[in-house]
């Protein structure tokens, strides 16, 4: 069964380094999307993204996160300055349309120092 | 805006208990309604699902049904089964929305014992 995967499973960095979280969606899916959990907390939208544009975002996701999808099948999230609040899980999500089931990598734990 | 609301977990039952884990949300219109469960070291996999008041998802013995009257989509099991050890999430998308876009709750782990 496709599955969407996310690299790396654990990310530890320095506060200020830019951090790439990457996520391979599932191959005939359109619609991709990035959430967050910080510890104890609610999963949060961070952004969605579909025809090589964001789609929509939420307030989290401010001037220091980026999306890109680099080729056809990756699609990254980039952290360029990270700070302490930074640390939480980060979950991959794609779709094939924008109303049918998203579908969630395992997540990438990022913890910064 | 939208919300959503769980129990506080960890929810604790021995095998073949009944499982009920409350949800309840804030939304205007219709929203439709999810289910996450996330197995260690998984992803969130889609549970069951719900689009309009009074449908009833279920899947693998699980039941949910929307409640608009009390904005409520509790999750029930008759009888659990230690595989069923897991941390459920109760999620909601806008209506009508162009994108669809997840808000979700904070989770409740369950965790069953022989």
């Amino acid at each position: 069964e496709p599955e969407v995967t996310q690299t790396p499973s654990h990310q530890v960095t320095q506060m200020g380094q830019e951090v790439i979280l990457r996520c391979v969606p599932i191959s005939n899916h359109l619609y991709f999307y990035w959430y967050r959990q910080i510890l104890g907390q609610k999963v949060e939208f961070l952004v969605s993204f579909y025809n090589n544009e964001i789609s929509e975002k939420s307030e989290i996701f401010d001037d220091q996160f980026s999306v890109e999808r680099p080729d056809g099948s990756n699609f990254t999230l980039k952290i360029r300055s990270t700070k302490l609040e930074d640390s939480a899980m980060y979950f991959c999500a794609s779709s094939e349309s924008f109303q049918e089931t998203q579908y969630f990598g395992p997540g990438t734990r990022l913890l910064v120092l | 805006g939208n919300s959503v609301t769980q129990m506080e977990g960890p929810v604790t039952l021995s095998e073949e208990a009944f499982l009920t884990i409350n949800c309840t949300y804030t939304a205007t219109g219709y929203p439709s309604l999810f289910w996450y469960v996330q197995y260690p070291g998984e992803g969130l996999q889609l549970l069951l699902k719900a689009t309009k008041a009074d449908d009833k998802g279920s899947n693998k013995g699980f039941e949910a049904t929307y409640r608009k009257e009390t904005t409520s989509f509790h999750l029930e099991k008759g009888s659990v089964q230690v595989s069923d050890s897991a941390v459920y999430f109760c999620a909601l998308t806008r209506e009508n929305s162009g994108y669809s876009t997840l808000t979700f709750g904070k989770g409740t782990m369950l965790l069953v014992s022989p």
